[in-house]
């Protein structure tokens, strides 16, 4: 079975500050991890995905995340905040079920000017 | 998304009544999927059908039922709706391929069951 853990409901950062979104799974097999962004009444957007090689993946928006292993996580990090990347956002695992993913609860990011 | 449209876009109904929702997608894609949000539990797959003739039961699929009509198109159904199943709905696509392309969702449905 595979799980997706995001342990925080919400992550508070002032503008132009760092931002971590952070995420831990569990697959049974190699590991195909995602992150989405969900922006108030609109559906999820594909941020930047983790399928093999660099565990620095690069996306969308200035976005990036870092495959780590041995710590089973997924963290979604920006250098610098905007107010505009206030929004929801969901971590997703796909092991070697094809085409299926597993979503995190979701962790909302409020970004204050 | 405008490649990927659900309609209705907000749906109020009764408790017993069946309801439909319907998805249609421009992008091409094999797989099709329907998810619903409900707070605090992420996306929970329903549905997915992997082409044309190929349905399968997803994590929730008690209440639901659904039909791939063509390519393009993937409907959802609650045969008897019940006030738990009251969320946002959601339709995606995905390529079909040997690599893990990412899903496309469409804006959501949201379903309130009274």
């Amino acid at each position: 079975a595979q799980s997706v853990a995001q342990p925080e409901d919400q992550v508070n950062v002032a503008e132009g500050n760092p931002l971590t979104v952070k995420c831990t799974y569990s697959v049974s097999g190699n590991p195909y991890l995602f992150w989405y962004v969900q922006y108030p009444n609109r559906g999820l957007q594909f941020l930047l995905k983790y399928i093999t090689g660099d565990n620095l993946v690069k996306g969308s928006y200035g976005f990036e995340a870092e495959f780590n292993k041995s710590q089973t996580s997924f963290h979604l990090k920006k250098p610098s905040a905007l107010v505009s990347d206030s929004a929801l956002y969901f971590c997703a695992v796909e092991s070697d079920s094809w085409g299926k993913l597993q979503f995190g609860a979701g962790t909302q990011v409020v970004v204050t000017p | 998304d405008a490649d990927v449209t659900q309609t209705p876009r907000n749906r109020i109904t009764k408790t017993g009544k069946r309801i439909m929702l319907e998805c249609s997608q421009t992008k091409g894609h094999d797989r099709m999927y329907w998810y619903r949000q409900d707070p605090g539990l992420g996306l929970r797959l329903i549905y997915y059908s992997f082409d044309v003739k190929d349905i399968n039961k997803g994590e929730i699929s008690d209440g639901y039922s659904v039909s791939r009509q063509a390519q393009a198109k993937f409907s959802l159904s609650l045969e008897s709706a019940i006030p738990n199943q009251t969320a946002l709905y959601f339709c995606a696509t995905s390529e079909r391929d040997s690599e893990r392309y990412e899903q496309y969702f469409g804006p959501g449905t949201r379903l309130t069951v009274t």
